[in-house]
């Protein structure tokens, strides 16, 4: 059982490259969330989806796009990098009818924009 | 103005001491609070649930105010191996029940 698997783990891009990070997760759950972690800021939420064909912003949406085509795949993508965008890029996915929102993360992306 | 607010620390404490954080939370609707400890450059991981009563694991005890709005963490006879970034999370309702995590406290434990 993988649990949540995020690809690549790490990534240098040039100002102004696009690209795409995947998140994939084999538990069946119905959440899945894409946050970013940079030092002293804590983990803030970037774009989630509570559902197959359905995404929602969250607190910091500009710049990324998002794409959940299949229930266990949620894709992260960048257009047009920016060195701010330069962070911890993490992934979850949680089943709240299990009665508490629990998140399983994945090992994370490190993504480096020059 | 940030939700869910944590001191960051770095607490510094002894072998075996006892060390407590608190994280005060705004949204009084909130309805799920969590501890989650993250070791550094890896992924955060659930340390446990929150429950209005209290609950404890070993050596963690958490606890809810909600009058006050805030949850605490107690950790007793602490090991070097609790040296981790401690998250305070909470939930809210109004249909999609989305976490939001404060900014985490440092404990580093000395011999």
């Amino acid at each position: 059982n993988a649990g949540v698997t995020q690809t690549p783990k790490f990534r240098v891009l040039k100002t102004g490259q696009s690209m795409t990070l995947l998140c994939a997760q084999d538990m069946n759950h119905e959440y899945m969330y894409w946050y970013r972690q940079d030092p002293g800021m804590g983990l803030r939420l970037i774009h989630y989806s509570v559902g197959e064909g359905t995404t929602a912003k969250g607190e910091v949406p500009d710049g990324y796009n998002v794409s959940r085509l299949k229930k266990q795949n949620f894709l992260l993508g960048l257009e047009s990098a920016a060195p701010s965008q330069t962070s911890v890029y993490f992934c979850a996915s949680s089943l709240p009818s299990s009665g508490a929102n629990v998140l399983t993360f994945g090992a994370g992306s490190r993504l480096t924009v020059l | 103005r940030k939700e869910v607010e944590q001191d960051p620390g770095p607490f510094n404490v002894p072998e075996g001491a006892t060390v407590a954080f608190n994280c005060t939370y705004s949204n009084s609707a909130s309805q799920s609070f969590f501890w989650y400890r993250q070791d550094c450059r890896k992924e955060p991981k659930l340390l446990m649930s929150v429950y209005s009563s209290g609950n404890e694991d070993g050596r963690f005890t958490a606890q809810l105010n909600r009058a006050s709005q805030y949850i605490s963490l107690l950790i007793r006879d602490s090991k070097l191996s609790d040296s981790a970034t401690y998250l305070c999370v909470v939930a809210w309702g109004g249909g999609s029940y989305i976490p939001t995590f404060g900014r985490g406290t440092s404990l580093i434990v000395h011999p």
